[in-house]
C-alpha cells in the first residue's frame, strides 16, 4: 500500500513568489492535514480537509491556503513568500476525520531566498 | 485549552541504557494520546497510542501508559539502540467539536554506540 506522497520534495523560491505543494494521501484516506515544521517553532498546524471541506485551520495568515479534490488529493499554496516561510511542510492523511492516527509524508522542504 | 508539554532535549544516552521521555498534557474530556517518531530526513510515524485511562501502548520495545490522575503519557524503553536516535513527539487528540491533533515540541534523542 503506497504511503503519503508529497511533491516536490525540495524547492527554492525567492521572496514575493508563490508556491504550490501537493499531497496524495494513502488510498482510502479521506482526511488530509498540513503542518509546518521549523527548528524554532516545531510542528504547527496549518489546516485539515475532509471531503473537500476545510474542517480546521491554524493560526496562519491568509497567504496560506489549501484545498482538497474529490479524489482526496490536496494542495496548499503560499503566496507572497517571506523568508520566514522557509520550512518543512508535512502532509498527513487519516482514514476518516479526527481519528488521531496520522500517516505522514516525507515533506516538502521549502527554502525562501 | 488543550496542550502537550514534553521534556526538553536533546537527550543523549549510551546504547542499552534505559530511556524515559516525559510528557504531560492538559485537556478537557477524554483525549487519545500518541507518540510519534521522526527519523532523520523523514516524516513522522506513529509509534504507539492509548485511547483511554490506564491503557498501555507499546511498539518496537517502547511503552507508554495513559495516566489520567497525573495527566501523563511518559515514553519508556528498557534498552535503547543506536537506531532509536530520532525526534520523539507526544501528541493528543482532544476529540472536541473543532479539535485538531496537538503536538508537543519534540525531544531529540541521540544514542551513543
Amino acid at each position: 500500500k503506497a504511503g503519503v506522497t508529497q511533491t516536490p520534495r525540495y524547492l527554492i523560491k525567492t521572496r514575493g513568489q508563490q508556491v504550490t505543494l501537493s499531497c496524495s494521501p494513502i488510498s482510502g484516506h479521506r482526511s488530509v492535514s498540513w503542518y509546518q515544521q521549523t527548528p524554532g517553532q516545531g510542528l504547527q498546524f496549518l489546516f485539515e480537509y475532509f471531503s473537500e471541506t476545510q474542517r480546521n485551520k491554524g493560526n496562519f495568515p491568509g497567504r496560506f491556503s489549501g484545498r482538497q479534490f474529490s479524489n482526496s488529493r490536496s494542495e496548499m499554496n503560499v503566496s507572497t513568500l517571506e523568508l520566514g516561510d522557509s520550512a518543512l511542510y508535512l502532509c498527513a492523511s487519516q482514514r476518516d476525520y479526527n481519528t488521531g492516527e496520522l500517516f505522514f509524508g516525507e515533506g516538502s522542504r521549502l527554502t525562501v531566498l | 485549552g488543550n496542550s502537550v508539554t514534553q521534556m526538553e532535549g536533546p537527550v543523549t544516552l549510551s546504547e542499552e541504557a534505559f530511556l524515559t521521555i516525559n510528557c504531560t498534557y492538559t485537556a478537557t474530556g477524554y483525549p487519545s494520546l500518541f507518540w510519534y517518531v521522526q527519523y532523520p530526513g523523514e516524516g513522522l510515524q506513529l509509534l504507539l497510542k492509548a485511547t483511554k485511562a490506564d491503557d498501555k501502548g507499546s511498539n518496537k520495545g517502547f511503552e507508554a501508559t495513559y495516566r489520567k490522575e497525573t495527566t501523563s503519557f511518559h515514553l519508556e524503553k528498557g534498552s535503547v539502540q543506536v537506531s532509536d536516535s530520532a525526534v520523539y513527539f507526544c501528541a493528543l487528540n482532544p476529540y472536541s467539536s473543532a479539535s485538531k491533533i496537538i503536538f508537543g515540541s519534540g525531544t531529540r534523542l541521540s544514542i551513543r554506540p
